[in-house]
């Protein structure tokens, strides 16, 4: 089975931190993504990756970046962290188009 | 409108009865569905795809396309306790790429 791992299941961090949430898969999967998931809204899309240090936007890249320096590690980068980010952040990845994901464990973070 | 819409619910079904499951999808041309089980606190878990109009079944687990009325549904028969959780509908959208766009799902209960 793949093993989508996200480092942290829970963080809380400062106003104004830069957090770094890391996900690794073992599965040499091209396509990795990032979501964050909040009551009401659903999952929504925040960045994706398709290649090696190849990045695009989601629905709502504002207030972040990504990482994608080695195929297995997709890396989410909030650069100030601010209280609108605390949400469950979940990272998948797939191996091909049109094919579903697997996701990893998820990580809540908070912002205080 | 929503791309992917589902009925928030609570649906609540008896043990052993069917729980049936629908979402519509704003996208005529999308090709490739699949329905995720979210448990409480826990990350999605793929359980069925399909892609063709039809039915397609997997255990307990029946999905059902209608391409031209843009809708696609779940049927879990002899539903179980355990069953309970958040049914998420995803969807490939044209020119999507790879990338899922999900409904906002669905709580399923079922009771003793």
């Amino acid at each position: 089975d793949v093993k989508v791992t996200q480092s942290s299941r829970y963080l809380v961090k400062r106003t104004g931190e830069k957090v770094f949430l890391e996900c690794v898969q073992d599965m040499d999967h091209e396509n990795m993504f990032w979501y964050r998931q909040d009551p009401g809204l659903g999952l929504r899309l925040i960045y994706f990756s398709y290649d090696v240090k190849m990045k695009e936007k989601g629905d709502i890249p504002e207030g972040y970046s990504v990482s994608r320096e080695k195929k297995e590690r997709f890396s989410l980068i909030l650069e100030s962290a601010s209280t609108n980010q605390t949400s469950m952040y979940l990272c998948a990845s797939s191996f091909e188009e049109g094919r579903g994901y697997t996701f990893g464990s998820g990580t809540r973070l908070t912002v205080v | 409108q929503k791309e992917v819409e589902q009925n928030s619910g609570p649906l609540s079904v008896p043990e052993g009865a069917i729980a049936s499951l629908n979402c519509t999808y704003s996208d005529r041309v999308s090709q490739s569905f699949f329905w995720y089980r979210q448990y409480s606190g826990k990350s999605p878990e793929l359980i069925m795809s399909i892609y063709s109009n039809g039915d397609k079944e997997d255990g307990r687990f029946t999905a059902q396309l209608n391409k031209a009325s843009q809708y696609v549904s779940l049927l879990i028969r002899d539903s179980q306790p355990s069953d309970s959780a958040t049914y998420l509908c995803a969807v490939v959208l044209t020119g999507g790429g790879n990338k899922l766009t999900f409904g906002t799902g669905t709580q399923l209960k079922v009771e003793l």
